[in-house]
């Protein structure tokens, strides 16, 4: 069965630190992986997202996450952090098992919290 | 475009009273449908999804049940809720894994 493990629960960092959340996964089949974000008392959005090809995928904001088969991860990173970016963090993944329902199984959730 | 509505936003009930929040997608058909619980300080856990009308598929055993009367609409429902039942409430759409999901804006609800 796959699980997702998200190692911080919480990661304070000062504005403009670089930033790194982790995940590790566990599963058998090759995967799909995501990293969403939670503003308070609101959905989900997704972030970003790697299905096949390059390891190293980016979102419009500045945040970027490497696969890492060998390791298992999914390590999402910022160089530079803002003020803005304090939510709630979640890794997810799926298998192509899981292709025909879609289902995703989440994380834990690390919520990092910007400081001026 | 593709939307997603779900309501209400938030919900305070007495315990043992019936439950129903209802979510509904735009702009797509025959999209696969979600329902996930957010408790407090922990991670979303899967309670129903459906990949078709009237094709309910449970992951947890649970005081709730799931409806999808028609194909862009998913329905949760309790008959008597607990105290447990608190939470926030997602429900979310697909149409593929390649896509992940899009999620509605949640539920509070507050089991009273």
């Amino acid at each position: 069965a796959q699980s997702v493990t998200q190692l911080d629960s919480q990661v304070p960092v000062f504005e403009e630190a670089p930033v790194e959340l982790r995940c590790n996964y566990s599963s058998s089949v090759s995967v799909y992986l995501f990293w969403y974000v939670q503003y308070p008392n609101q959905g989900l959005q997704l972030l970003l997202k790697y299905l096949s090809g390059s390891t190293l995928v980016e979102s419009i904001n500045g945040f970027e996450a490497e696969f890492n088969k060998s390791q298992t991860s999914f390590h999402l990173r910022k160089p530079s952090v803002h003020i803005s970016d304090t939510a709630e963090y979640f890794c997810a993944v799926s298998d192509l098992f899981s292709s025909n329902t879609g289902k995703l199984i989440f994380g834990q959730g690390t919520t990092l919290q910007v400081k001026p | 475009s593709q939307t997603i509505h779900q309501w209400p936003a938030t919900l305070v009930q007495p315990v043992g009273s019936p439950l129903s929040l209802e979510c509904t997608v735009e702009g797509t058909s025959n999209p696969n449908l979600y329902w996930y619980r957010q408790a407090a300080g922990r991670g979303l856990q899967l309670l129903f999804y459906s990949v078709g009308i009237g094709q309910i598929s449970s992951e947890v055993p649970q005081n709730l049940s799931a409806s999808r009367p028609q194909d862009r609409q998913f329905i949760l429902s309790s008959k008597k809720l607990l105290l447990s039942d608190s939470g926030f409430y997602l429900c979310a759409w697909s149409v593929s894994t390649n896509y992940g999901y899009t999620f509605g804006s949640g539920t509070r609800l507050t089991v009273v």
